[in-house]
């Protein structure tokens, strides 16, 4: 049972225009939201989050995007540039306190190809 | 302030196998969480640690286990490898502030090749 989805594997876009990327999710207890990016070789690094009293978070070039009606949220990164070439997953967790506290469930990833 | 260090880095070791895997949180942190990255599976959450005592466990069988010490250094035991277990297994620190979520650091892996 999937319970994040990025049903998106890949993703190329040109230096300088903006990635969309994509991220629906099953369970209603979901509370807070989060991104990923990840390099070959080297751990996933926090991007950013978002709550789920929220709509929008924005960090610099990145925004995300919470639809919480649709369970669908998604990062926007602009412009883009070819350092953020890399595997971004899209992660979520249950309302802090609860037991699954602390439980991040990740999507399947999205491989990001920014070309020069 | 160090990062989230895991030893070793690569692994290999043939099927029926035990393994040990060994993660130092940041200093400070008291949360030590456990993944398992496959091409076909994605992340998936193993366990997670606090002060010793395990909080959270993801369906996984019996073979992986986990423990940490009282320094929060946490080690993961997989028995009896299967050819499946061939993954990166991945640990994140993060501290326990009350009522918020905490960002979870990861560390860059161990790579585990079961023969």
């Amino acid at each position: 049972d999937q319970q994040v989805k990025q049903n998106s594997p890949s993703l190329s876009v040109q230096e300088g225009r903006i990635s969309i990327l994509n991220c629906d999710y099953t369970n209603s207890m979901f509370d807070y939201f989060l991104w990923y990016k990840k390099y070959p070789a080297e751990g996933p690094t926090f991007l950013i989050s978002i709550s789920s009293i929220k709509d929008k978070n924005e960090d610099g070039r990145f925004t995300v995007f919470l639809n919480k009606s649709a369970k669908h949220l998604s990062l926007h990164i602009v412009p883009s540039q070819p350092g953020d070439s890399a595997v971004y997953f899209c992660a979520a967790t249950p309302r802090a306190g609860g037991t699954s506290y602390g439980k991040l469930t990740f999507g399947q990833g999205t491989i990001l190809t920014v070309h020069p | 302030k160090a990062g989230v260090t895991q030893t070793p880095r690569y692994l290999i070791k043939t099927r029926g196998q035990q393994v040990t895997l060994s993660c130092s949180p940041i200093s400070g942190h008291r949360s030590v969480s456990w993944y398992q990255q496959t091409p076909g599976q994605g992340l998936q959450f193993l366990f997670e640690y606090f002060s010793e005592t395990q909080r959270n466990k993801g369906n996984f069988p019996g073979r992986f286990s986990g423990r940490q010490f009282s320094n929060s250094r946490s080690e993961m035991n997989v028995s009896t490898l299967e050819l499946g277990d061939s993954a990166l297994y991945l640990c994140a620190s993060s501290q326990i502030p009350t009522g918020t979520y905490n960002e979870q650091f990861f560390g860059p892996g161990t790579r585990l090749t079961v023969l």
